[in-house]
């Protein structure tokens, strides 16, 4: 089956303690990217990859960082998180040249 | 990219044909108009995509006037299941990122 699948699905941390997110699509896509989704903000992007190697920042990347070693992952790094981090987040992806991003289950991230 | 509006939120009773109209003054010749669905607890998904006239398919038509400034979902006879968040997205030809505003919260009632 096609998916984006996202680990974990829920996570309590407290600040400071770094943590990963792993996104990961079986649909051969080369575009991925990562939104966070805040009560009466909608979705903003932090960070988006083309391809392998090659990432962006998006609209609100500060406090964050990804990587893209393989086509398949491209996991969300919060090195120092704050609780102004806590945020339900998405991971997306899609073919180069569409608009069709297919999105992963979420992660709701809490930050005391 | 150009700027969409959507009212903030509707009810609609169970079995109408529900309307949702998403303003973008602005658009410009290359862009297209798509709608993505968000269930509650879940990621958003497409649900349709135009560029001029009418636009059908299983889950929802796609209304777009000769000027292209504003475009209208229509969804026939809404059940529970359709409440929902739709999001109005004004996406540039070929472009893959995409610009969320806040949507329009979709509410069925019984």
């Amino acid at each position: 089956e096609a998916q984006v699948t996202q680990n974990p699905r829920y996570l309590i941390t407290v600040t400071g303690k770094k943590l990963t997110v792993t996104c990961s699509q079986n649909m051969n896509h080369e575009y991925m990217s990562w939104y966070r989704q805040d009560p009466g903000l909608g979705l903003r992007q932090i960070y988006y990859s083309m391809n392998v190697e090659v990432t962006d920042k998006g609209d609100v990347p500060e406090g964050y960082k990804v990587s893209r070693k393989e086509k398949r992952n491209f996991p969300l790094i919060l090195e120092s998180p704050s609780p102004n981090q806590t945020s339900l987040y998405f991971c997306a992806s899609s073919l180069i040249g569409t608009d069709t991003q297919y999105f992963g289950p979420g992660t709701r991230l809490t930050v005391l | 990219l150009a700027k969409t509006t959507q009212p903030i939120s509707m009810d609609s009773y169970e079995g109408q044909e529900v309307n949702i109209t998403c303003s973008h003054n602005n658009i410009a010749t290359n862009d297209y108009i798509t709608w993505y669905q968000q269930f509650p607890s879940q990621g958003p998904r497409f649900i349709i995509q135009g560029y001029k006239t009418k636009v059908t398919n299983e889950v929802a038509s796609l209304f777009i006037p000769a000027d292209r400034k504003s475009s209208t979902l229509s969804l026939p006879r809404v059940s529970l299941s359709d409440t929902a968040v739709y999001y109005c997205l004004v996406v540039l030809t070929g472009a893959n990122n995409l610009f969320f505003g806040t949507g329009t919260r979709l509410t069925v009632i019984p």
